[in-house]
Protein backbone atom coordinates (compact mmCIF):
# COMPACT_ATOMS: atom_id res chain seq x y z
CA UNK A 1 0.00 0.00 0.00
CA UNK A 2 0.76 4.05 -0.36
CA UNK A 3 0.78 4.57 3.28
CA UNK A 4 0.54 1.08 5.45
CA UNK A 5 -1.75 -0.90 7.66
CA UNK A 6 -4.69 -0.61 9.90
CA UNK A 7 -6.59 -3.04 11.29
CA UNK A 8 -9.18 -4.26 12.35
CA UNK A 9 -10.08 -4.14 8.40
CA UNK A 10 -14.08 -4.34 9.97
CA UNK A 11 -15.56 -4.03 13.48
CA UNK A 12 -18.90 -4.43 14.70
CA UNK A 13 -19.95 -3.54 18.07
CA UNK A 14 -23.03 -2.28 20.22
CA UNK A 15 -24.16 0.99 20.82
CA UNK A 16 -22.40 2.33 23.74
CA UNK A 17 -19.34 0.09 23.38
CA UNK A 18 -16.18 1.64 23.13
CA UNK A 19 -14.25 1.27 19.25
CA UNK A 20 -10.88 1.04 19.12
CA UNK A 21 -8.71 1.32 15.77
CA UNK A 22 -5.26 0.89 15.22
CA UNK A 23 -2.71 2.38 12.12
CA UNK A 24 1.05 1.66 11.18
CA UNK A 25 3.23 3.69 8.60
CA UNK A 26 6.38 3.52 7.27
CA UNK A 27 8.06 7.37 7.01
CA UNK A 28 8.59 9.71 9.07
CA UNK A 29 5.58 11.61 9.75
CA UNK A 30 5.01 15.68 10.75
CA UNK A 31 1.59 14.68 11.51
CA UNK A 32 -0.78 11.72 11.24
CA UNK A 33 -4.55 12.67 10.42
CA UNK A 34 -7.97 10.54 11.10
CA UNK A 35 -10.74 11.01 8.63
CA UNK A 36 -13.89 9.58 8.35
CA UNK A 37 -15.93 8.48 5.06
CA UNK A 38 -20.42 7.52 4.98
CA UNK A 39 -20.80 5.29 2.17
CA UNK A 40 -20.52 6.70 -0.99
CA UNK A 41 -19.09 10.31 0.23
CA UNK A 42 -16.17 12.15 0.84
CA UNK A 43 -13.85 12.31 3.79
CA UNK A 44 -14.48 14.72 6.52
CA UNK A 45 -11.38 15.55 8.97
CA UNK A 46 -11.88 14.40 12.48
CA UNK A 47 -8.64 15.10 14.47
CA UNK A 48 -4.96 15.78 13.74
CA UNK A 49 -1.74 14.86 15.97
CA UNK A 50 1.77 16.11 15.69
CA UNK A 51 4.69 14.12 15.99
CA UNK A 52 5.93 15.70 19.34
CA UNK A 53 2.41 14.66 20.92
CA UNK A 54 1.08 11.35 22.01
CA UNK A 55 -2.72 11.89 22.76
CA UNK A 56 -5.00 14.10 21.82
CA UNK A 57 -8.91 13.97 22.49
CA UNK A 58 -11.78 15.74 20.61
CA UNK A 59 -15.39 15.06 22.06
CA UNK A 60 -15.75 11.18 21.92
CA UNK A 61 -12.46 10.44 20.26
CA UNK A 62 -8.96 9.77 21.69
CA UNK A 63 -5.98 9.61 19.51
CA UNK A 64 -2.73 8.51 20.80
CA UNK A 65 0.75 8.39 18.68
CA UNK A 66 3.62 6.45 18.92
CA UNK A 67 5.92 7.29 16.83
CA UNK A 68 9.21 4.64 17.67
CA UNK A 69 6.36 2.16 16.78
CA UNK A 70 5.17 3.83 13.99
CA UNK A 71 1.75 3.73 14.62
CA UNK A 72 -1.68 5.67 15.89
CA UNK A 73 -4.67 4.37 17.65
CA UNK A 74 -8.48 6.09 17.13
CA UNK A 75 -10.53 5.64 19.92
CA UNK A 76 -14.89 6.20 19.67
CA UNK A 77 -16.11 6.45 23.35
CA UNK A 78 -19.54 5.30 24.11
CA UNK A 79 -20.79 5.05 19.79
CA UNK A 80 -23.89 5.62 18.61
CA UNK A 81 -25.27 3.98 15.42
CA UNK A 82 -24.37 7.38 13.79
CA UNK A 83 -20.82 6.65 14.11
CA UNK A 84 -20.89 3.62 11.76
CA UNK A 85 -18.99 4.76 8.87
CA UNK A 86 -15.13 4.15 7.45
CA UNK A 87 -12.17 5.63 9.09
CA UNK A 88 -8.55 6.09 7.48
CA UNK A 89 -5.73 7.28 9.00
CA UNK A 90 -3.84 9.16 6.87
CA UNK A 91 0.01 11.05 7.15
CA UNK A 92 1.24 13.60 5.45
CA UNK A 93 4.32 13.11 3.15
CA UNK A 94 5.86 15.84 1.17
CA UNK A 95 2.47 18.00 1.67
CA UNK A 96 0.73 14.64 0.30
CA UNK A 97 -1.44 13.28 2.40
CA UNK A 98 -1.52 9.57 1.81
CA UNK A 99 -4.13 7.14 3.38
CA UNK A 100 -3.76 3.64 5.21
CA UNK A 101 -6.61 1.24 4.47
CA UNK A 102 -9.08 1.90 6.62
CA UNK A 103 -11.64 -0.06 9.50
CA UNK A 104 -15.31 -0.04 8.22
CA UNK A 105 -16.68 0.30 11.58
CA UNK A 106 -20.43 -1.01 11.94
CA UNK A 107 -22.39 0.52 15.21
CA UNK A 108 -25.21 -1.98 15.91
CA UNK A 109 -28.39 0.05 17.63
CA UNK B 1 -15.52 25.20 7.60
CA UNK B 2 -14.30 25.26 4.23
CA UNK B 3 -16.38 23.45 1.50
CA UNK B 4 -14.99 21.92 -1.65
CA UNK B 5 -17.90 21.34 -4.49
CA UNK B 6 -17.41 18.10 -6.45
CA UNK B 7 -19.68 17.44 -9.71
CA UNK B 8 -21.21 15.90 -11.00
CA UNK B 9 -22.11 12.98 -8.18
CA UNK B 10 -22.14 10.41 -10.53
CA UNK B 11 -21.33 9.90 -14.33
CA UNK B 12 -22.16 7.13 -16.79
CA UNK B 13 -21.06 7.11 -20.30
CA UNK B 14 -20.11 4.96 -23.07
CA UNK B 15 -16.08 3.11 -23.40
CA UNK B 16 -14.21 5.89 -25.57
CA UNK B 17 -16.03 8.99 -24.14
CA UNK B 18 -14.28 11.65 -21.74
CA UNK B 19 -15.98 12.54 -18.93
CA UNK B 20 -14.93 16.03 -17.06
CA UNK B 21 -15.32 16.12 -13.35
CA UNK B 22 -15.28 19.77 -11.92
CA UNK B 23 -13.85 20.33 -7.90
CA UNK B 24 -14.32 23.83 -6.49
CA UNK B 25 -13.18 25.77 -3.40
CA UNK B 26 -16.39 27.64 -2.42
CA UNK B 27 -15.22 29.85 0.09
CA UNK B 28 -11.38 29.44 0.19
CA UNK B 29 -8.85 29.59 -2.11
CA UNK B 30 -7.05 26.94 -2.98
CA UNK B 31 -3.43 27.33 -4.78
CA UNK B 32 -3.33 23.13 -4.72
CA UNK B 33 -5.63 20.37 -5.16
CA UNK B 34 -5.55 16.67 -4.77
CA UNK B 35 -6.92 13.85 -6.95
CA UNK B 36 -7.77 10.63 -5.15
CA UNK B 37 -9.59 7.16 -6.88
CA UNK B 38 -11.01 4.72 -4.44
CA UNK B 39 -12.16 1.16 -5.64
CA UNK B 40 -15.66 -0.35 -3.18
CA UNK B 41 -14.11 -1.07 0.12
CA UNK B 42 -10.85 0.10 -0.65
CA UNK B 43 -8.34 2.96 0.17
CA UNK B 44 -7.97 6.13 -1.39
CA UNK B 45 -4.88 6.23 -3.81
CA UNK B 46 -3.78 9.64 -4.67
CA UNK B 47 -3.39 10.37 -8.48
CA UNK B 48 -2.22 13.43 -8.32
CA UNK B 49 -1.66 17.37 -7.25
CA UNK B 50 -3.29 20.28 -8.99
CA UNK B 51 -1.26 23.43 -9.01
CA UNK B 52 -2.61 26.80 -9.85
CA UNK B 53 -1.21 27.67 -13.01
CA UNK B 54 1.04 25.08 -13.65
CA UNK B 55 1.59 21.27 -14.69
CA UNK B 56 0.06 19.04 -12.24
CA UNK B 57 2.42 16.41 -10.81
CA UNK B 58 1.16 12.81 -11.40
CA UNK B 59 1.79 9.62 -9.01
CA UNK B 60 3.91 6.45 -10.02
CA UNK B 61 1.78 4.46 -12.44
CA UNK B 62 -1.03 7.14 -13.11
CA UNK B 63 -1.27 7.85 -17.20
CA UNK B 64 -0.80 12.01 -17.45
CA UNK B 65 -2.56 11.51 -20.73
CA UNK B 66 -5.36 9.74 -19.62
CA UNK B 67 -6.45 11.85 -16.81
CA UNK B 68 -5.86 15.25 -17.68
CA UNK B 69 -5.75 17.69 -14.68
CA UNK B 70 -6.45 21.43 -15.00
CA UNK B 71 -5.98 24.47 -12.43
CA UNK B 72 -6.94 27.69 -14.46
CA UNK B 73 -8.38 29.38 -11.08
CA UNK B 74 -7.79 29.51 -7.69
CA UNK B 75 -11.18 27.82 -6.52
CA UNK B 76 -11.41 25.15 -9.73
CA UNK B 77 -9.48 22.21 -10.62
CA UNK B 78 -11.08 20.19 -13.20
CA UNK B 79 -10.10 16.31 -13.91
CA UNK B 80 -10.77 14.78 -17.41
CA UNK B 81 -11.19 11.14 -17.47
CA UNK B 82 -10.15 11.07 -21.86
CA UNK B 83 -11.46 8.07 -23.87
CA UNK B 84 -12.45 6.39 -20.75
CA UNK B 85 -13.22 2.39 -20.30
CA UNK B 86 -14.91 -0.08 -17.94
CA UNK B 87 -11.56 -0.47 -16.24
CA UNK B 88 -12.02 3.40 -15.49
CA UNK B 89 -15.11 3.08 -13.58
CA UNK B 90 -14.35 3.90 -9.77
CA UNK B 91 -15.00 6.50 -6.76
CA UNK B 92 -12.91 9.98 -8.23
CA UNK B 93 -12.53 12.30 -4.90
CA UNK B 94 -11.10 15.91 -4.67
CA UNK B 95 -9.51 17.89 -2.03
CA UNK B 96 -7.72 20.97 -0.52
CA UNK B 97 -6.25 22.60 1.63
CA UNK B 98 -7.60 26.07 3.15
CA UNK B 99 -3.91 27.32 2.95
CA UNK B 100 -4.97 30.68 4.70
CA UNK B 101 -6.48 29.18 7.93
CA UNK B 102 -3.20 29.54 9.41
CA UNK B 103 -1.61 27.29 12.11
CA UNK B 104 -4.04 24.50 10.80
CA UNK B 105 -4.43 24.37 7.57
CA UNK B 106 -2.77 21.06 7.34
CA UNK B 107 -6.02 18.81 6.99
CA UNK B 108 -7.98 18.68 4.15
CA UNK B 109 -11.55 18.94 2.75
CA UNK B 110 -12.94 16.63 0.40
CA UNK B 111 -15.51 16.93 -2.28
CA UNK B 112 -18.22 14.61 -2.16
CA UNK B 113 -16.68 12.25 -4.95
CA UNK B 114 -17.93 11.45 -8.18
CA UNK B 115 -18.96 7.81 -9.00
CA UNK B 116 -17.75 7.13 -12.35
CA UNK B 117 -19.30 4.49 -14.00
CA UNK B 118 -18.35 3.60 -17.89
CA UNK B 119 -20.28 0.94 -19.78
Amino acid sequence: SQQGEEDPQALSIQEGENATMNCSYKTSINNLQWYRQNSGRGLVHLILIRSNEREKHSGRLRVTLDTSKKSSSLLITASRAADTASYFCATDQGGKLIFGQGTELSVKP
Amino acid sequence: GAVVSQHPSWVICKSGTSVKIECRSLDFQATTMFWYRQFPKQSLMLMATSNEGSKATYEQGVEKDKFLINHASLTLSTLTVTSAHPEDSSFYICSARDQDSGYNNEKLFFGSGTQLSVL
